[in-house]
């Protein structure tokens, strides 16, 4: 059983590049979200997805998109990435319907220069 | 949305030493979660407790939900516990973004040999 699984776990990309980070739960949970953890902060919500087709914005939406087009994919897209999204970025995974803990995958690194 | 506070900020500990981590929350939820983040960045379920008392070998936690507030006791801490802890309040699942998880800026951990 492999949990929340993302890839790749570090990426360099220059300013304007694009890129997508990938999220994979095999535990058929229908919430999938993504976060984003800057220095001395903690995690904050980014995108979020209640099931296949559905898709919703967090706090800081701004510079991602998203899609769900099946269970158990969630990946995050950078159209243009810029020096301000250089962060550490995680992806979770819970049951929508069963109050229960929230399963976070190992992060990737993401530096923009 | 809830605001989380965590406190104290920093904590510094001889090993063998006991601690208290405290987090307090602004409105009720439905669920919460206590995480280590290791060295590594690594973030891992320590517990998920919605109220009530739980216990994991030398660390226990104790929520109390009516009075919004969580605390993570450390018992005869290791060097192996220094990192970051966060809690992470879960918003009620009826409400907007799904009952989403809403971490604190975390307590940084450090303990000497």
């Amino acid at each position: 059983n492999a949990g929340v699984t993302q890839t790749p776990k570090f990426q360099v990309l220059k300013t304007g590049q694009s890129m997508t980070l990938q999220c994979a739960q095999d535990m058929n949970h229908e919430y999938m979200s993504w976060y984003r953890q800057d220095p001395g902060m903690g995690l904050r919500l980014i995108h979020y997805s209640v099931g296949a087709g559905i898709t919703d914005q967090g706090e800081v939406p701004n510079g991602y998109n998203v899609s769900r087009s099946t269970t158990e994919d969630f990946p995050l897209r950078l159209l243009s990435a810029a020096p301000s999204q250089t962060s550490v970025y995680f992806c979770a995974s819970r049951p929508l319907y069963r109050v229960t803990e929230a399963f976070f995958g190992q992060g990737t690194r993401l530096t923009v220069v | 949305g809830i605001q989380v506070e965590q406190s104290p900020p920093d904590l510094i500990l001889q090993e063998g030493a006991n601690s208290t981590l405290r987090c307090n929350f602004s409105d009720s939820v439905n669920n919460l979660q206590w995480f280590h983040q290791n060295p590594w960045g690594q973030l891992i379920n320590l517990f998920y407790i919605p109220s009530g008392t739980k216990q994991n070998g030398r660390l226990s936690a104790t929520t109390v939900a009516t009075e919004r507030y969580s605390l993570l006791y450390i018992s005869s801490s290791q060097t192996t516990d220094s990192g970051v802890y966060f809690c992470a309040p879960q918003g009620n699942a009826g409400g907007t973004s799904y009952g989403k998880l809403t971490f604190g800026q975390g307590t940084i951990l450090t303990v000497h040999p």
